[in-house]
């Protein structure tokens, strides 16, 4: 079946420093890859995806590349803010086909703190 | 404003009672979800509904029942019968199923004692 799987957190970082949270993936077929951004006490809010190999999701400074090579989906930002603590989930949704289509699984999520 | 709501945000039960957590959307969305969040553990699909009057088991169905009367709600029971109810509960939602984007709620927190 489909899993996602997160580098261990917490993750604690300086203001402005380099940020790199690594995810991997197992699934069958051509799954769409998801980053999710949770701020303490709310929902979970769409942060960037892609939807094929070597494609890149972006949106408020956060990088992502898709990997079929190395099954990998890692979130890059280049200068953190305090703004940015929060909790990260990787995703995937099945592509087309198969009983699991359109079923989102998540990685256990990774726990960002950013001090000033 | 579009969105979905969810109520209340935090919820608190005995144990041996059953519990329903609300979810309303007005995105006019035809798919709706229910996840579970447990500390260090990703998101874990309870139900789904992907048209009005139908609905589908998800991964960790047991102890838990749905319905989906009317389009804009999707209501989840926590029975009894679940062994393990205290988590964050979150509603989503999608234009339809497979590949349309999930939107979220802002969870509700039940806790159990």
């Amino acid at each position: 079946g489909n899993s996602v799987t997160q580098m261990e957190g917490p993750v604690t970082l300086s203001e402005e420093a380099f940020l790199t949270i690594n995810c991997t993936y197992t699934a069958t077929g051509y799954p769409s890859l998801f980053w999710y951004v949770q701020y303490p006490g709310e929902g979970l809010q769409l942060l960037l995806k892609a939807t094929k190999a070597d494609d890149k999701g972006s949106n408020k400074g956060f990088e992502a590349t898709y990997r079929k090579e190395t099954t990998s989906f890692h979130l890059e930002k280049g200068s953190v803010q305090v703004s940015d603590s929060a909790v990260y989930f990787c995703a995937l949704r099945s592509g087309a086909g198969g009983t699991s289509y359109g079923k989102l699984t998540f990685g256990q999520g990774t726990i960002l703190t950013v001090h000033p | 404003d579009g969105g979905i709501t969810q109520s209340p945000k935090y919820l608190f039960r005995k144990e041996g009672q059953n519990v329903t957590l609300s979810c309303e959307q007005n995105l006019n969305h035809d798919a709706m979800y229910w996840y579970r969040q447990d500390p260090g553990q990703g998101l874990r699909l309870i139900y789904y509904s992907q048209i009005v009057n139908d609905f589908q088991k998800g991964d960790i169905a047991e102890g838990y029942s749905v319905s989906r009367e009317k389009k804009e709600s999707f209501p989840l029971t926590v029975t009894s019968a679940q062994k393990n109810p205290t988590a964050f509960y979150l509603c989503a939602s999608s234009i339809g199923g497979g590949s349309s984007e999930q939107y979220f709620g802002p969870g509700t927190r039940l806790t159990v004692t």
